[in-house]
């Protein structure tokens, strides 16, 4: 049972660049969720998606785009990219309508800005 | 507004000691889902287990075993007999609704825990 996959595992951009991010969910789930978390600090919920439409978001500027893809796959994109936007990046998959709303996690990717 | 406050930030043990994992939440609904993940050196969110707020009763499984209590809203997790595999960073959450459909997780700041031999 394929868990939840992210790539790439380490990225290092400059002020200013976009970056692409991107997460497979686990078998089975159809939802997708980001998170941002930055060093000695609780995860923080950017936004998620079902049925490729941006379901909830939280509290990040327009920088922060998604897409979900057909196959639930989905993107996080950061525009003009900040020092404070340096954290690990995570994705969690859940299933809509299952019966228990338990997201899970897949390993990070660690985002630095120079 | 909902919130979840770990107040131990770091929590050292010797191997074999029970150590118990604090967590204080906030909400206004009357229904709600809490979480504990465990986030070990490679960054990795394990999920650990869940409870629904109209579900007091506390169990245990295996070493791990919680103690929730609406009364103090709090959500608080016990290891027994610690083990080094145990140490990372514990995080507990509180789902927001919508529930069953992957509400957003509000996590609190964690507790690193350390588990010496």
């Amino acid at each position: 049972d394929a868990g939840v996959t992210q790539s790439p595992t380490h990225l290092i951009k400059t002020r200013g660049q976009q970056v692409t991010l991107r997460c497979s969910p686990k078998s089975g789930h159809d939802t997708v969720s980001w998170y941002q978390q930055a060093l000695g600090q609780g995860p923080q919920f950017i936004f998620q998606y079902y049925e490729e439409e941006e379901r909830q978001r939280g509290n990040f500027p327009d920088r922060f785009s998604g897409h979900q893809f057909p196959n639930y796959s989905s993107e996080l994109n950061v525009n003009a990219l900040l020092l404070g936007d340096s954290a690990l990046y995570l994705c969690a998959s859940s299933l809509y309508w299952g019966n228990t709303d338990t997201q899970y996690f897949g390993p990070g990717t660690r985002l630095t800005v120079l | 507004a909902q919130k979840v406050t770990q107040a131990q930030t770091e929590i050292s043990v010797v191997e074999k000691e029970d150590v118990t994992l604090d967590c204080v939440y906030e909400t206004r609904d009357t229904t709600y889902y809490l979480f504990w993940y465990k986030q070990p050196p490679s960054g990795e969110l394990v999920f650990l287990i869940r409870r629904n707020s109209f579900d007091e009763q506390n169990e245990i499984s295996g070493r791990y075993s919680w103690n929730f209590q609406k009364s103090t809203s709090s959500f608080n997790f016990t290891i027994t007999a610690s083990q080094v595999v145990d140490s990372a960073v514990y995080f507990c959450a509180l789902s927001e609704a919508p529930y069953n459909q992957g509400g957003k997780l509000i996590f609190g700041q964690g507790t690193e825990l350390s588990v010496k031999p």
